[in-house]
């Protein structure tokens, strides 16, 4: 079945950078691409970016563009999601999440567990 | 903040229907498919409707979804208390290179 694992918890301090890892087994991985979503503490869903891990290439919100990074290594399924420059803003849940087609489509039915991400002095 | 607006909150009693809408424009739901998500407390987001009306396998009938110009509804009948949850559409939207659109997400209560 597929599985979607992400890396644990992350305490930051504001100006530093947080890479969440999201390690894909159970599929062909290089053949759906991979959305990034966050939910701040008691609010709703933001979309962040996707990443296609069979080529690499990405797309990434506007809000986001300049301060995030997506990137795959298909040696071990894995994508990861950097974030620099983090402000208390940041902290959230960060999700990856397999699109529901070969082609892009939508965040489907197979989502990681969740990453809290905490940015604090 | 959010271009796909829905109603915060939404209740009924068990067996009754409810109906949550939302409101886009031209650039995203008039023009792409809309998706719905169930979010169960402290859970990930689960795929409830994609392509303005289809379930994926494993959702029951209980739930539709409907589409007319820049709106869509998710509608729920035969309320049962593990419907309630946090529901979110979302969209494509063209206007803003490409970028995937969540709505601002309601709360179903069920009395």
């Amino acid at each position: 079945q597929v599985q979607l694992v992400q890396s644990g918890a992350e305490v930051k301090k504001p100006g530093a950078s947080v890479k969440v890892s999201c390690k894909a087994s159970g599929y062909t991985f290089t053949s759906y691409y991979m959305h990034w979503v966050r939910q701040a503490p008691g609010q709703g869903l933001e979309w962040m970016g996707i990443i296609n891990p069979s080529g690499g290439s990405t797309s990434y919100a506007q809000k986001f563009q300049g301060r995030v990074t997506m990137t795959r290594d298909t040696s071990t399924s894995t994508v990861y999601m950097e974030l620099s420059s983090l402000r208390s803003e940041d902290t959230a849940v960060y999700y990856c999440a397999r699109d529901m087609t070969t082609v892009v489509s939508s965040p489907g039915g197979d989502w990681g567990q969740g990453t809290l991400v905490t940015v604090s002095s | 903040q959010s271009v796909l607006t829905q109603p915060p909150s939404a209740s009924g009693t068990p067996g009754q229907r409810v109906t949550i809408s939302c409101s886009g424009s031209s650039s995203n739901i008039g023009s792409n498919y809309v998706y719905w998500y169930q979010q169960l407390p402290g859970t990930a987001p689960k795929l409830l409707i994609y392509r303005n009306n289809q379930r994926p396998s494993g959702v029951p009938d209980r739930f539709s979804g409907s589409k007319s110009g820049t709106s869509a509804s998710l509608a729920i009948s035969g309320l049962r208390s593990e419907d309630e949850a946090d529901y979110y559409c979302a969209a494509w939207d063209d206007s803003l290179s490409g970028l995937y659109v969540f709505g601002t997400g309601t709360k179903v209560t069920v009395l």
